[in-house]
């Protein structure tokens, strides 16, 4: 079954700088990868997603980038803000319907932005 | 606010007990998830229903069960509790189960064991 790598772990970055957050998937029939926010005690939120027809997307700070052949994508957030601080999860879905098409997420990045 | 309603937010009883959580999807989604998260872990897929019927299973234990109802709300199951099974646990809820889709989380459900 498909499996997800992230890194790193966790990241403290300073107010304005940017933040990159990795991600490696074993399965080359996955073909969807979003991103999820999560603070702390609250679900997670959906904030940006890749299919894999497409390189890289761009929403405000927020942009991801898509590697089909070395299986990885990452998640870029310029001019960090407190409330960027979050874990935030890579997940990837593959095309299989046999499969059910889940949803398989990464570890997570507890990302902390300092003022 | 996602559309997706998990009920209860908060759940504590003791080891060996049976409880129920209860998750209704966005309205128009037929396709319903069940994720474990434990402290500080990542999101481990428990089982998915489309329209009624399993459509993948996870790493879900034996002694956890779940259904999807004709009117599309599901139940998850979580019997002989041990210590280890507290966690939230998250519903979400997707069109048709299908690729490319995007998934909606619930508010999850924190369950305690004691």
């Amino acid at each position: 079954g498909e499996n997800v790598e992230q890194h790193p772990s966790t990241l403290s970055v300073q107010e304005g700088d940017s933040a990159v957050i990795k991600c490696t998937y074993s399965d080359s029939a996955s073909n969807y990868f979003p991103w999820y926010k999560q603070e702390l005690g609250k679900r997670p939120q959906l904030i940006i997603d890749i299919r894999s027809n497409v390189g890289e997307k761009k929403d405000q700070r927020i942009a991801v980038t898509l590697n089909k052949t070395a299986k990885h994508f990452s998640l870029h957030i310029t001019e960090t803000q407190p409330e960027d601080s979050a874990v935030y999860f890579c997940a990837a879905r593959n095309s299989i319907k046999a499969a059910g098409n889940k949803l398989t997420f990464g570890g997570g990045t507890r990302v902390l932005v300092k003022p | 606010d996602s559309g997706v309603t998990q009920t209860p937010k908060h759940l504590i009883t003791a080891t060996g007990q049976r409880v129920t959580l209860r998750c209704s999807p966005r309205s128009g989604d037929l396709s319903v998830y069940w994720y474990q998260q434990s402290l500080d872990q990542g999101l481990q897929f428990l089982i998915q229903y489309y329209n009624g019927e399993e459509r993948a299973k996870g790493n879900i234990l034996e002694r956890f069960s779940a259904q999807q109802f004709p009117d599309l709300h599901s139940e998850l199951n979580l019997s002989s509790l041990e210590l280890g099974d507290s966690a939230l646990y998250f519903c979400a809820s997707s069109l048709t189960g299908l690729a490319n889709e995007k998934l909606f989380f619930g508010s999850g459900t924190q369950l305690s064991v004691l």
